[in-house]
């Protein structure tokens, strides 16, 4: 079983580069999730989407867009890459909203 | 709104020795609780979960907590680790909408 699957788990970019991050999940899931995961700081909510076609921010959704047009998958773009986005970020997907949460292995991305 | 403190930030400990790893929560209404392990590299895997019901809670590879609603509290413990055990350690509270509030993580380090 696949579960949540990331792609790509590395990347860097330069300031200034755009690039989308995909999350795909096998589990007939209604709820995604993005967050991102920096030393100290636990993970941090990006955006989420409760269902197909929809999305809403988390704590920390400024530099990020998101889409869900397919129920298996939730997108995750950066427009104009920073420093500052140099993060782990990790998908969820869980059945309901009290559910416990099933992660991804996670995408390393580096901003230079 | 809701946050999470996790109370130590690293717990180093002998292998066979007992450990608690401590978790306090502030919420004004009803919340879900989780305890979530990170091995490195690797996305976060559900240890085990609060959702009402008895306040002792048994997990996976012989975790357990306890939810202890007057102190707000949902301290992990074990009776006797393993090297493999050496992880991070989340502590987690979400409401009914789902959206999961960490703590910053405890590094939890068995040594021989």
């Amino acid at each position: 079983n696949a579960g949540v699957t990331q792609t790509p788990k590395f990347r860097v970019l330069k300031t200034g580069q755009s690039m989308t991050l995909l999350c795909a999940q096998d589990m007939n899931h209604e709820y995604m999730y993005w967050y991102r995961q920096d030393p100290g700081m636990g993970l941090r909510l990006i955006h989420y989407s409760v269902g197909e076609g929809t999305t809403a921010k988390g704590e920390v959704p400024d530099g990020y867009n998101v889409s869900r047009l397919k129920k298996q998958n939730f997108l995750l773009g950066l427009e104009s890459a920073a420093p500052s986005q140099t993060s782990v970020y990790f998908c969820a997907s869980s059945y309901l909203s009290n559910q416990p949460q099933h992660f991804g292995d996670g995408t390393r991305l580096s901003i230079l | 709104a809701q946050s999470v403190t996790q109370l130590d930030s690293q717990v180093p400990v002998f292998e066979e020795a007992p450990v608690e790893l401590r978790c306090n929560y502030s919420s004004s209404v009803s919340v879900y609780l989780f305890w979530y392990v990170q091995y490195p590299n690797q996305g976060l895997q559900l240890l085990l979960k609060y959702l009402s019901g008895s306040t002792l809670v048994k997990g996976i590879n012989g975790f357990e907590a306890e939810f202890n609603k007057s102190q707000t509290s949902f301290h992990l413990r074990k009776p006797s680790v393993h090297i493999s055990d050496t992880a991070e350690y989340f502590c987690a509270v979400s409401n009914q909408g789902g959206k999961l509030i960490f703590g910053q993580g405890t590094e939890l380090s068995v040594k021989p």
